[in-house]
């Protein structure tokens, strides 16, 4: 049973455009959502995360949007730059002792210069 | 670098082989998780130690495995008697723990090829 669903495998957009990526999930209890990064034979990179009790957060050119009731979140990177090129995961925790963490499949960006 | 180091990066072992893998966290995280990921997944949840302590396992461990952190400090990741299916990408993550946040900072990853 996935609880995290990216259903885009991948994603092209041209330089200076904005990237939105998309994930859904499925169990209400998460109470945190997190982006990585992955470049190929690297570790996932920490990029941006959000509360459940918020609906937006900021960073530079990343913005995370919640929407709880569609249990649905979305990674905008404007402007997209060549170098922002990678797998993005999407993830969730629902807290507690662990604080593991639930990740979607990911979502292959091509940023086209 | 201060940041999570694994060793090795790659291992290429026969069926049957014994390895081991280890993970040095960040200084001071006192929570650390073994994940792995295979072509076309997600890293999937392995085993988590807060300190010393092993505190949660996942379905996905079988009994071949076996994971350690001995002093709180860093961990060890062996597979007993190996088979082609355990081919993976093994990512080791460390956390702080002070703060309730799940936010996780991953190592670069051993990559294990079971021939």
């Amino acid at each position: 049973d996935q609880q995290v669903k990216q259903n885009s495998p991948s994603l092209s957009v041209q330089e200076g455009r904005i990237s939105i990526l998309n994930c859904d999930y499925t169990n209400s209890m998460f109470d945190y959502f997190l982006w990585y990064k992955k470049y190929p034979a690297e570790g996932p990179t920490f990029l941006i995360s959000i509360s459940s009790i918020k609906d937006k957060n900021e960073d530079g050119r990343f913005t995370v949007f919640l929407n709880k009731s569609a249990k649905h979140l979305s990674l905008h990177i404007v402007p997209s730059q060549p170098g922002d090129s990678a797998v993005y995961f999407c993830a969730a925790s629902w807290g507690g002792a662990t604080n593991k963490l639930i990740f979607g499949t990911g979502t292959l960006l091509a940023v086209q210069p | 670098d201060t940041g999570v180091s694994q060793n090795p990066r790659h291992k290429i072992t026969k069926r049957g082989q014994n390895v081991t893998f280890r993970c040095d966290p960040i200084s001071e995280h006192n929570r650390l998780y073994w994940y792995r990921q295979t072509l076309g997944q997600g890293p999937e949840f392995l085993t988590y130690f807060q300190n010393e302590a092993q505190l949660e396992k996942s379905r996905l461990l079988s009994d071949r495995f076996s994971a350690e952190r001995p002093k709180g400090s860093f961990s060890t990741l062996e597979i007993q008697r190996t088979e082609q299916g355990d081919s993976a990408m093994y990512l080791c993550a460390s956390n702080p723990g002070f703060v309730p946040r799940p936010e996780a900072f991953f190592g670069q990853g051993t990559r294990l090829t079971v021939v």
